[in-house]
């Protein structure tokens, strides 16, 4: 079945700190994975997927098969990136799309 | 550019009453979504529909219909409205295809409270 497991509902970093979001899954095959954020009183919106491999916002996430997880990483974290976030999964050509609890970011001055 | 757009914003029911929320999209997308998000439970699907003439139960159906109008539109029903289903509720598109489901765009969302 697929799945999205974020273990942390909360995660509270000083500003300047490393930070990792962790996001485990559970798919049988070759799933996309995506990362979306929700700021205050903004609307979810993607923040990076695996097959871009790119960094936004100084985010970025490698896929590990492996371990079938898609950690999300900063190296040092900013007020600004306070948010909610969510890890979700899609098949490929497959449209239903599955998403993580979420885990609450706060980053502290 | 309006995206995705969700009515109502806010709408407060009795147990048993009924409703449709609506949404939107000018994007030309062909696949679009339904989601509630809940404290502690992240987004969950209720239903998708991968294409216009298509629809499918996500992982929480129960007690709700939808309906795809057009490639535009695609609106949730609540037949008989519980407490349980006090929620924001999320629209989503994507462009979809032969690919898959791709990036999804969402509404604002829509606050429903059922008494």
């Amino acid at each position: 079945a697929q799945r999205v497991t974020q273990p942390e509902k909360l995660l509270s970093v000083f500003k300047g700190a490393p930070v990792e979001l962790k996001c485990n899954y559970s798919y049988s095959g070759s799933p996309e994975l995506f990362w979306y954020v929700q700021y205050s009183r903004q609307r979810l919106q993607l923040l990076l997927r695996h097959i871009s491999r790119e960094s936004i916002k100084g985010f970025t996430a490698d896929l590990n098969k492996g371990e079938t997880s898609f950690h999300l990483k900063k190296p040092f974290a900013q007020e600004e990136d306070s948010a909610m976030y969510y890890c979700a999964l899609s098949g490929p050509l497959t449209y239903k799309y599955i998403f993580g609890t979420g885990t609450r970011l706060k980053v502290l001055a | 550019n309006a995206g995705v757009t969700q009515t109502p914003k806010f709408q407060v029911l009795k147990t048993g009453q009924s409703m449709t929320l609506q949404c939107a999209q000018d994007m030309n997308h062909n696949s679009m979504y339904w989601y509630r998000q809940d404290p502690g439970m992240g987004l969950r699907l209720i239903y998708y529909s991968a294409s216009e003439g298509t629809t499918d139960k996500g992982e929480v159906p129960n007690g709700y219909n939808v309906s795809r109008l057009n490639k535009r539109e695609f609106s949730l029903r609540l037949e008989s409205a519980a407490p349980s289903q006090t929620s924001v509720y999320f629209c989503a598109s994507s462009e979809g295809g032969l690919q898959g489901a791709n990036v999804l765009t969402f509404g604002a969302g829509s606050r429903l409270t059922v008494l």
